[in-house]
């Protein structure tokens, strides 16, 4: 089974605070995906990488940057939280071509 | 359907019950189709998925319609369990672009 792990399930962090989250995934797959739920908003598309070093912006990419120095490893950063920055974030990863994505079990973080 | 918002749409169906679940797609060019199935407090699973060349593709309990030409996806749960409250949503993909979601639909299976 494809596993798609991430960090933590709950961070609680401050206004200001430069946060990671850390996404892993166990198929070799090309492609990762960070993206952040809202209620009634569906899963909107912050960062994508399709290779190692490779990133390209999604539909909200302003607050947050990425990195992917290994294929099974794609980090999502929040330079300086905000408190609109408060949401789930979803990690996925899909191999090349028309497939599924694979989710991880998001990470809840709330910015005080 | 779905639509975006801050209130998702709602369905409640009987045990035992088939369900329908519709999605208004937008791109007339997106060639592939999933629905996924999400949990409180999980990440989203993958339930079935279309190509545009099918207009109708089953799983187990589950079938996926597809109408091309009014963008219309719907999902089809057979004899709906308790299991099967969630929120249901649909995800298209046009050629060289990536994935965009619809914003769900609550299922509520009521004893």
């Amino acid at each position: 089974d494809v596993k798609v792990t991430q960090s933590s399930r709950y961070l609680v962090k401050r206004t200001g605070e430069k946060v990671f989250l850390e996404c892993v995934q166990d198929m070799d797959h090309e492609n990762m995906f960070w993206y952040r739920q809202d209620p009634g908003l569906g899963l909107r598309l912050i960062y994508f990488s399709y290779d190692v070093k490779m990133k390209e912006k999604g539909d909200i990419p302003e607050g947050y940057s990425v990195s992917r120095e290994k294929k099974e490893r794609f980090s999502l950063i929040l330079e300086s939280a905000s408190t609109n920055q408060t949401s789930m974030y979803l990690c996925a990863s899909t191999p090349t071509g028309p497939h599924e994505q694979f989710f991880g079990p998001g990470t809840r973080l709330t910015v005080l | 359907g779905e639509s975006v918002g801050l209130h998702l749409p709602t369905l409640s169906v009987q045990e035992g019950d088939n369900s329908i679940i519709n999605c208004a797609y937008s791109n007339s060019a997106s060639d592939y189709f999933i629905w996924y199935k999400q949990e409180s407090g999980k990440g989203p699973q993958f339930i079935i998925d279309i190509r545009s060349n099918m207009d109708k593709r089953q799983g187990q309990r589950v079938t996926v319609l597809l109408n091309k030409t009014v963008k219309h996806l719907s999902l089809q749960i057979a004899a709906t369990q308790p299991g099967d409250s969630a929120v249901y949503f649909c995800a298209e993909k046009p050629p060289a672009r990536q994935l965009t979601f619809g914003s769900g639909t609550q299922l509520t299976v009521l004893p």
